[in-house]
């Protein structure tokens, strides 16, 4: 049980494009999710907090117009990257906690993302 | 944003031997988490701490919150290849989903056969 799914698994786009990617709970209701980046042997940052039916909160220094962010359900969240440039190139982790145990959050496979 | 200073930043250790990781934080935490996370994938919960003083295992995993809330370690005994990996601490502040982690810098584990 406890499993979150993201897709895509991996994506490469040109400079200026927008990506989209989901991050799902699959077998468990997810009040709030999580959206964290990771570069290359760092250690995974926080961007935001999203809550279902809610504006996400963003951290500090994440440009919330251009990684926007939907919680359209309990079980789904998108995160967008908007007019996206090579320094955004990155793994975006997204996790999720159930309504049931809201101590624990299950990380999804991530999503690596390249701009071109 | 802030990181849990964790320790040490790599290990290179023989198949068999036991392997020793510790996170400390100027603040308190109320939860403590170990995570595994190997290449190109997310991480995986592998103990939770709950309570000031908890010592739990998983297989061969040992991890403690400490007394002073303010640290943590994680053990893991008789190292095999599939060790192999990085290992974050995290740590919550609150009891509830609205407080976020944050996380140590990570170990990464290398095991030789």
């Amino acid at each position: 049980g406890a499993v979150v799914s993201q897709h895509p698994s991996w994506v490469i786009c040109k400079s200026g494009t927008s990506v989209k990617i989901e991050c799902r709970s699959l077998d468990f209701q997810a009040t709030t999710m999580f959206w964290y980046r990771q570069f290359p042997k760092q250690s995974l940052m926080l961007m935001a907090t999203s809550n279902e039916g809610s504006k996400a909160t963003y951290e500090q220094g994440v440009e919330k117009d251009k990684f926007l962010i939907n919680h359209a359900s309990l079980t789904l969240s998108t995160l967008t990257v908007t007019s996206a440039h090579p320094e955004d190139s990155s793994f975006y982790i997204c996790s999720a906690s159930p309504y049931y145990s809201y101590n624990e959050q299950f990380f999804g496979p991530g999503t690596r993302l390249t701009v071109l | 944003g802030q990181q849990l200073n964790q320790s040490p930043q790599s290990m290179f250790i023989q198949e068999g031997e036991d392997v020793s990781m510790n996170c400390t934080s100027s603040s308190i935490f109320n939860t403590w988490l170990w995570y595994k996370q190997d290449p190109g994938e997310g991480p995986v919960l592998l103990i939770a701490l709950y309570k000031a003083g908890e010592l739990t295992s998983n297989g061969r995993l040992t991890a403690q919150f400490g007394i002073t809330r303010k640290d943590s370690f994680l053990n893991i005994s008789a190292s095999i290849p599939s060790d192999v990996g990085i290992y974050f601490c995290a740590g919550r502040r609150g009891n509830n989903a609205g407080n976020m982690l944050t996380f140590g810098g990570g170990t990464r584990l290398m095991v030789k056969p």
